[in-house]
């Protein structure tokens, strides 16, 4: 049982390329975030997702795109990288709404872009 | 008023110490109250979840205060391990949780 599974650790990007964070989990949760973390400040929800093909806006989704295709996997697309973007990023999932359930969180991507 | 505060810290303990640490939340309609920790550049993990009437978990104790809208955890005997940053966690509306940024804790021996 991996928990969530998230893919690169870390990542440096060009100003204006593309990538996408992978998430994937093994809980059969329903629910999936996305948060960024930037140094010294809280956690900031950037999409979220309630089930398959569900998906719906955070505080902070500008720049970013995501689908959930599957209940296990939720990736999460930079379009055209820019530096505001550089930010840890944590992917977490949750067996019932997150304002009540444990948040099961990934490892997190470490993303520079210069 | 910022949706959750928590004083950055660091608190500098002696091993054995105890100590306390408080979080204030702005919305006074927010249900659910969590503490998570995170030690550097690690994910955040749940500590403990705060209920009404407080609850205890060991050496970890948490505290609401819905009249006067903040949180505690007070750990007690601190062990070295206890280092790490506090994150105070309180929900929004639907499904999103406010992260407050979190207290430093430093136990030395």
């Amino acid at each position: 049982n991996a928990g969530v599974t998230q893919t690169p650790k870390f990542r440096i990007l060009k100003i204006g390329q593309s990538m996408t964070l992978q998430c994937a989990q093994d809980m059969n949760h329903n629910y999936m975030y996305w948060y960024r973390q930037d140094p010294g400040m809280g956690l900031k929800l950037i999409y979220y997702s309630v089930g398959a093909g569900i998906t719906d806006k955070g505080e902070v989704p500008n720049g970013y795109n995501v689908s959930r295709s599957t209940t296990e996997d939720f990736p999460l697309r930079l379009e055209l990288a820019a530096p505001s973007q550089t930010s840890v990023y944590f992917c977490a999932s949750s067996p019932g709404q997150g304002a009540r359930e444990k948040l099961f969180f990934g490892s997190g991507t470490q993303l520079s872009v210069l | 008023r910022k949706e959750v505060e928590q004083d950055p810290g660091p608190f500098n303990v002696p091993e054995g110490a105890t100590v306390a640490f408080n979080c204030t939340y702005s919305n006074s309609a927010s249900q659910s109250f969590f503490w998570y920790r995170q030690d550097c550049r690690k994910e955040p993990k749940l500590l403990m979840s705060v209920y009404s009437s407080g609850n205890e978990d060991g050496r970890f104790t948490a505290q609401l205060n819905r009249a006067s809208q903040y949180i505690s955890l007070l750990i007690r005997d601190s062990k070295l391990s206890d280092s790490a940053t506090y994150l105070c966690v309180v929900n929004r509306a639907g499904y999103a949780l406010n992260f407050g940024k979190g207290t430093s804790l430093l136990v030395t021996p």
